[in-house]
């Protein structure tokens, strides 16, 4: 259980165009899903906090008008980099807590790796 | 604000041995929890180990266990029988037990199981 999935996996787009990845939690419902950045040889950087039915909570630093967080659903949150440039290209990865289980760790899905040109 | 620290950027190991990876946090709050990720090639993330701060009993899940002393907020993992497939990054994480459940992850400690 508590299985969380991206799409895409991997995405390459022009500069200056959009790009949108989903992030589903498929056997559980997830309130809150959390989008991370990380960079090669890195540590996950938190963006932001999404929160279903509510705008997201962006961190410090993040540009909320480029990363665009939809958290329509209490399985799906995207995540739309808008107006992509080569600096965005980056590993990005979201993550889900189940709000039914009494532990508290966070399920991550497999990634997507996005390349701007 | 929350800070996680792990010293060693990379380790290796022998195969079969035994490695402990070091972890260390800042924080104000009294309940917390910690946790160790695994990320190997594949950049799939995977949960190792939790601990919950109000428990005194160190977590142990097979192979792995770890060492938690709260009042030098310290963290570390110990890796038994260490295989192949443990080969990966390693992050320590920190989430706060109210408000934001968001995590504060570590730099990472890159390990290699040397066959």
């Amino acid at each position: 259980g508590a299985v969380v999935s991206q799409h895409p996996s991997r995405v390459i787009c022009k500069s200056g165009t959009s790009v949108k990845i989903e992030c589903r939690s498929l056997d559980f419902q997830a309130t809150t899903m959390f989008w991370y950045r990380q960079f090669p040889k890195q540590s996950l950087m938190l963006m932001a906090t999404s929160n279903e039915g509510s705008k997201a909570t962006y961190e410090q630093g993040v540009e909320k008008d480029k990363f665009l967080i939809n958290h329509a659903s209490l399985t799906l949150s995207t995540l739309t980099v808008t107006s992509a440039h080569p600096e965005d290209s980056s590993f990005y990865i979201c993550s889900a807590r189940d709000p039914t289980r009494v532990t508290y760790e966070q399920y991550f899905g497999p990634g997507t790796r996005l390349t701007v040109t | 604000a929350q800070t996680v620290t792990q010293s060693q950027p990379e380790m290796s190991v022998q195969e079969a041995e035994t490695v402990t990876l070091s972890c260390t946090y800042d924080t104000s709050e009294n309940n917390y929890y910690l946790f160790w990720y695994k990320q190997p090639p594949s950049r799939q993330m995977i949960l190792v180990i939790r601990q919950e701060a109000y428990k005194q009993q160190n977590a142990t899940e097979n192979r792995f266990s770890v060492n938690f002393q709260k009042a030098a907020k310290s963290f570390s993992l110990k890796i038994s029988d260490s295989q192949l497939g443990d080969t990966a990054m390693y992050f320590c994480a920190f989430m706060k037990a109210t408000g934001a459940n968001n995590l504060f992850f570590g730099t990472g400690t890159r390990l290699t199981v040397i066959p």
